[in-house]
């Protein structure tokens, strides 16, 4: 069984850029939610992708946006990026939507912004 | 803001030592889960409870649900140094979605 996996694993970007990170699903997942974890803080969750289609969406601007692939993989993209935006960026996957669902986190992509 | 409040904030003691950990909202919550995050790792499930008032053990950890289904407690006996890691409390709400506290940082020393 192969776990849930993201790239990269570290970034930097400069202010006002644009950055895209990816998730692969653990086998059998058709689900696939993504939170951002600032430093000391717990993970806020981003939106949610099941069947191609966002299911959900956290309290995040419109410039925060994603994908999700016929293989259940994801990404998350960010447009005009600013500082606030560095934080640890994770990946759940679960087989269902709904929070009860068992979800299953990558490792997490470490985006530093300067 | 979260909308799940953790205490505390950090937790450090000795091997063989007990602790409790705290997870309190003005919310109710269909579910809540408890996860463990290590550095450099994503978040581990460690359990769902999700009847207000149930007790589940996992080994040396057992895990408490008010009855109101408002907040939750982890009690850890006899700790080690693997215990050490972020505890993480997240409850299920009405949108189905994951709401999480901000952790408690608990270190064992031996």
């Amino acid at each position: 069984e192969t776990g849930v996996t993201q790239s990269p694993t570290h970034l930097i970007k400069t202010r006002g850029q644009q950055v895209t990170l990816r998730c692969s699903s653990q086998s059998g997942h058709n689900t696939v939610s993504w939170y951002q974890q600032a430093l000391g803080q717990g993970p806020q969750f981003i939106f949610q992708y099941y069947r191609e289609e966002e299911n959900g969406r956290g309290n995040f601007p419109p410039r925060f946006s994603g994908l999700q692939f016929p293989n259940y993989s994801s990404e998350l993209n960010v447009n005009a990026l600013e500082l606030d935006d560095s934080a640890l960026y994770l990946c759940a996957s679960s087989w269902g939507t709904g929070g009860n669902s068992p979800h299953h986190f990558g490792n997490g992509t470490r985006l530093t912004v300067t | 803001t979260q909308l799940l409040e953790q205490s505390p904030q950090f937790l450090s003691i000795q091997e063989g030592e007990n602790l409790t950990v705290y997870c309190n909202s003005s919310s109710v919550f269909s579910s809540l889960q408890w996860y463990r995050q290590e550095p450099g790792e994503g978040p581990v499930l460690l359990v769902t409870v999700v009847t207000g008032g149930e007790v589940k053990k996992l080994k040396r950890l057992t895990f408490q649900f008010g009855d109101a289904r408002k907040d939750s407690s982890l009690h850890i006996t006899a700790a080690q140094p693997g215990d050490t890691g972020l505890y993480l409390c997240a409850g299920v709400g009405n949108d189905y979605k994951l709401s999480f506290g901000a952790g408690t940082t608990v270190t064992v020393r031996a």
